[in-house]
């Protein structure tokens, strides 16, 4: 268990719906980071937050939008989806800033089904 | 920018062989490499990582991985391969200047036979 908790763990929703992923960090460590898993891409990042700002942006698209709240827990809102967006998407988190010498932790990531 | 190429994206070894798994990193500054192991089903889990000083890093379960500047790579090795190694491993990179984030290689997924 590597501390880091993602909700729900699987979803299933139609094209065209919104959804929301949480993610809650480790204890203690302030920053979060958002990936998506597909066969096609691979592990892509999407965006990071730190102390509830965006620290660093990746490969996300508009339709898609991320929060930190002050009790920095996360969460990734997907919107108009499409049937390409279905995914595993992993939330990952680490005490500092940046991922030299951090070691992130990841969650055990929410399966995105889009039907 | 920063980049991960994983040789093979499936490599096949017997119980007790020696699994040798590649990656080879592309930066323009002094990298932070790590391996990640994902089990079915399961998030990604720290296997190690190479920061500064020993380029020889050692990690759980018997692995390690031995960082080649002048090659721009680092591969993971464990001696003696166990039916409980079969998983899907991830090498990636970041950055030693600024704020940092992983990049990640395509993946290898070892199969271990008995």
């Amino acid at each position: 268990d590597s501390g880091v908790t993602q909700t729900p763990k699987h979803l299933i929703t139609a094209t065209g719906q919104r959804v929301t992923l949480r993610c809650s960090p480790r204890s203690g460590d302030l920053s979060v980071y958002w990936y998506q898993q597909s066969l096609d891409q691979g592990l892509q990042f999407l965006i990071q937050y730190y102390n509830g700002e965006e620290r660093a942006k990746g490969n996300i698209l508009e339709r898609f939008s991320a929060q930190q709240f002050p009790d920095l827990h996360s969460e990734l809102n997907l919107s108009s989806l499409e049937l390409g967006d279905s995914a595993l998407y992993f939330c990952a988190s680490s005490v500092g800033a940046g991922a030299s010498g951090n070691t992130i932790y990841f969650g055990e990531g929410s399966w995105l089904t889009v039907v | 920018a920063q980049s991960v190429t994983q040789l093979g994206s499936h490599v096949s070894v017997s119980e007790g062989a020696l699994v040798l798994l590649r990656c080879n990193y592309s930066s323009s500054v002094p990298p932070y490499l790590f391996w990640y192991v994902q089990y079915p089903n399961q998030g990604l889990q720290l296997l190690l990582k190479y920061t500064t000083g020993a380029t020889l890093v050692k990690g759980i379960n018997g692995f390690e991985a031995e960082f080649k500047k002048s090659e721009t790579s680092f591969h993971l090795t464990k001696p003696s391969a166990h039916m409980s190694d079969a998983a899907e491993y991830f090498c990636a990179v970041s950055t030693t200047s600024g704020y940092s984030t992983l990049t990640f290689g395509k993946g290898t997924m070892l199969l271990v036979s008995p």
